[in-house]
């Protein structure tokens, strides 16, 4: 149980336009998502946090702007990076609490490539 | 200062080894402790709780230290298939917000050679 699915699991796209990324628990109700992003080498990074049917909390220094995340329902969130830079490639992934137990279930995280 | 703190390794060891891994963090609030362990290009994956008292999993033994915040991880008989990068994890309740949410070590990268 406890399933994440997120995708697309890798994406090339050029430079200014936008990528959205996909969350969706699969057999759990997702209260809580968490986007995070991870450069080479580099520890995972918490962007951000939402509940659902709420506005996200962005971590210091994300441009809320820059990266929308949508969590409209308890078994989907969205992350979408609009104008995509080189510099905003990276590993992205989420991951979901639910009310029904207490751990954190991570997505198979989207590898973005901007060009 | 880092609010966990790993040595990013990599430990290079032959199967059989054991090795010993240590993290330290930041916050005496800290809730909860984790170890995780991700695969190159991968999601990170929960390998253990970790606990005052001291817990094990097989191989796998996991220490916290609240007094000293001191976090360790020890792997017995080392497994060609323990080669990845071990996350040192804390679970902490956030400033502004009061939620809770996972802070990741940089994590301790391990070579397990035959």
């Amino acid at each position: 149980g406890a399933v994440v699915s997120q995708h697309p699991s890798r994406v090339i796209c050029k430079s200014g336009t936008s990528v959205k990324i996909e969350c969706r628990s699969l057999d759990f109700q997702a209260t809580t998502m968490f986007w995070y992003r991870q450069f080479p080498k580099k520890s995972l990074m918490l962007m951000a946090t939402s509940n659902e049917g709420s506005k996200a909390t962005y971590e210091q220094g994300v441009e809320k702007d820059k990266f929308l995340i949508n969590h409209a329902s308890l078994t989907l969130s969205t992350l979408t990076v609009t104008s995509a830079h080189p510099e905003d490639s990276s590993f992205y992934i989420c991951s979901a609490r639910g009310t029904a137990w207490n751990g954190y279930t991570f997505g198979s995280g989207t590898r973005l490539t901007v060009v | 200062r880092k609010e966990v703190e790993q040595d990013p390794g990599p430990f290079n060891v032959p199967e059989g080894a054991t090795v010993a891994f240590n993290c330290t963090y930041s916050n005496s609030a800290s809730q909860s402790f984790f170890w995780y362990r991700q695969d190159c290009r991968k999601e990170p994956k929960l390998l253990m709780s970790v606990y005052s008292s001291g817990n094990e999993d097989g191989r796998f033994t996991a220490q916290l230290n609240r007094a000293s915040q001191y976090i360790s991880l020890l792997i017995r008989d080392s497994k060609l298939s323990d080669s990845a990068t071990y996350l040192c994890v804390v679970n902490n309740r956030g400033g502004n917000t009061g939620f809770q949410k996972l802070v990741f070590g940089t994590g301790t990268r391990l070579l397990v050679s035959p």
